[in-house]
């Protein structure tokens, strides 16, 4: 099974700030990296997929990046509705996996 | 628009079969290239993938489960429907279906509590 690894597993930011979420892969997945948003209570929501295309309707503050074995996620101002825990899950080979989660809240 | 809802029991005693249903609606769970899939979180964890079926109904489990897993779909039904044998309190979980294409889940049902207990 690939391995997935974030960092860091929570931090506490403002409204503005840029938020930067990193994901490591225990081998090389190429670009088949995915990021996903869930709130409280609610089922996760993607963000991004292949590594950097952001999915419809979601907002241009986020982004991402990587390829191989070492991705980011980056929030550029944090906004009240992005207070989440995000997850990332390689697709490139099954079982998909996804990394423990990177919970995101208030300072 | 195409939705996705899980059904079944909340309660599943030990050592019993968990068995949870994901009723396609809004679309024909036949049409397009889609993997049918179950994911789970245990409370306050992360995000686990139990396998998943394809359109044309070959399968993937996660190695972890595989023994203990089958998912099958009823196109009659619209559905697609997960069993999961022997479960612990270990399997005590949110259960999410999901649509997935090429292994990214780009649509969710609103995920199902199932508990493991006596």
């Amino acid at each position: 099974d690939i391995q997935m690894t974030q960092s860091p597993s929570s931090l506490s930011a403002s409204v503005g700030d840029r938020v930067t979420i990193t994901c490591r892969a225990s081998q090389s997945i190429s670009s088949y990296l995915n990021w996903y948003q869930q709130k409280p209570g609610k089922a996760p929501k993607l963000l991004i997929y292949a590594a950097s295309s952001l999915q419809s309707g979601v907002p241009s503050r986020f982004s991402g990046s990587g390829s191989g074995t070492d991705f980011t996620l980056t929030i550029s101002s944090l906004q009240p509705e992005d207070f989440a825990t995000y997850y990332c899950q390689q697709s490139y080979s099954t079982p998909v996996t996804f990394g423990p989660g990177t919970k995101v809240d208030i300072k | 628009q195409v939705q996705l809802q899980e059904s079944g029991p909340g309660l599943v005693k030990p050592s019993q079969t968990l068995s949870l249903t994901c009723t396609v609606s809004g679309g024909s769970i036949s049409s397009g290239s889609y993997y049918w899939s179950w994911i789970r979180q245990p409370a306050g964890k992360g995000l686990e993938w139990i396998g998943r079926i394809y359109t044309s109904g070959s399968t993937n489990y996660n190695p972890s489960l595989k023994s203990r897993v089958t998912i099958s779909v009823d196109t009659s039904k619209n559905q697609f429907s997960l069993k999961l044998s022997s479960v612990t309190a270990a399997d005590t979980a949110v259960y999410y279906c999901a649509r997935a294409t090429l292994g990214v889940v780009i649509l969710w049902g609103q995920g199902t509590l199932v508990t493991v207990s006596s």
